[in-house]
């Protein structure tokens, strides 16, 4: 079964309303999580790096404003959008290693369609 | 920086003919390496991965990929595919540094493999 949740699958807001995505590691605790976004018919990019108990880290060239990410837990982070726009209509996935080593492998989330009117 | 190229955007095949979807990457230090599939809206899983050792690797659903140093690929093949393969496939890289760099996956632009009756 799943080991990383995500919720909703599916959401649909007004452009200028904000967005919150859940991540969630259900049987072992990750100090880190990583948040992807992907565009129709293209791959993924990272985001950012979520890290329990401090702030996140962002890849070059996203609006850390814009994308808020919470690391509240050891089994939860959250993405949230701030005044979605249309362009920011995407897939969003999370995921999370089990273990801490570099070899462990990454568990993703079932992904966060976003749908910005 | 690490970047990897799937060769081919769209693959089709008839049911129970053999497959192989390209992947070459580029790295200037050793990486591990990962198939993963992704079906449509969900989250992505992995099929297999490249760590040390046998060049040979056997994943999941009867996939199989061989790295090759020397020309930088990591292909992956199925010798006779089902309708429930069709999906899109990723190729991934990944460094093995330490620190929070580990967790980032560059991804390749994914293959779209259509099985067709």
């Amino acid at each position: 079964g799943a080991v990383v949740s995500q919720h909703p699958s599916w959401v649909i807001c007004k452009s200028g309303t904000s967005v919150k995505i859940e991540c969630r590691s259900l049987d072992f605790q990750a100090t880190t999580m990583f948040w992807y976004r992907q565009f129709p018919k293209q791959s993924l990019m990272l985001m950012a790096t979520s890290n329990e108990g401090s702030k996140a880290t962002y890849e070059q060239g996203v609006e850390k404003d814009k994308f808020l990410i919470n690391h509240a837990s050891l089994t939860l982070s959250t993405l949230t959008v701030t005044s979605a726009h249309p362009e920011d209509s995407s897939f969003y996935i999370c995921s999370a290693p089990r273990t801490q080593t570099n070899t462990g492998e990454l568990f993703f989330g079932e992904g966060s369609r976003l749908t910005v009117l | 920086a690490q970047s990897v190229t799937q060769l081919d955007s769209q693959v089709p095949v008839f049911e129970e003919a053999p497959v192989e979807l390209r992947c070459n990457y580029s790295s200037s230090v050793s990486v591990y390496l990962f198939w993963y599939v992704q079906y449509p809206n969900q989250g992505l899983q992995l099929l297999l991965k490249y760590l040390s050792g046998s060049t040979l690797v056997k994943g999941i659903n009867g996939f199989e990929a061989e790295f090759n140093k020397s020309q930088t690929s990591f292909h992956l093949r199925k010798p006779s595919v089902h309708i429930s393969d069709t999906a899109e496939y990723f190729c991934a890289v990944r460094a093995p540094a330490g620190g929070t760099s580990y967790g980032k996956l560059t991804f390749g632009q994914g293959t779209i493999l259509t099985v067709h009756p």
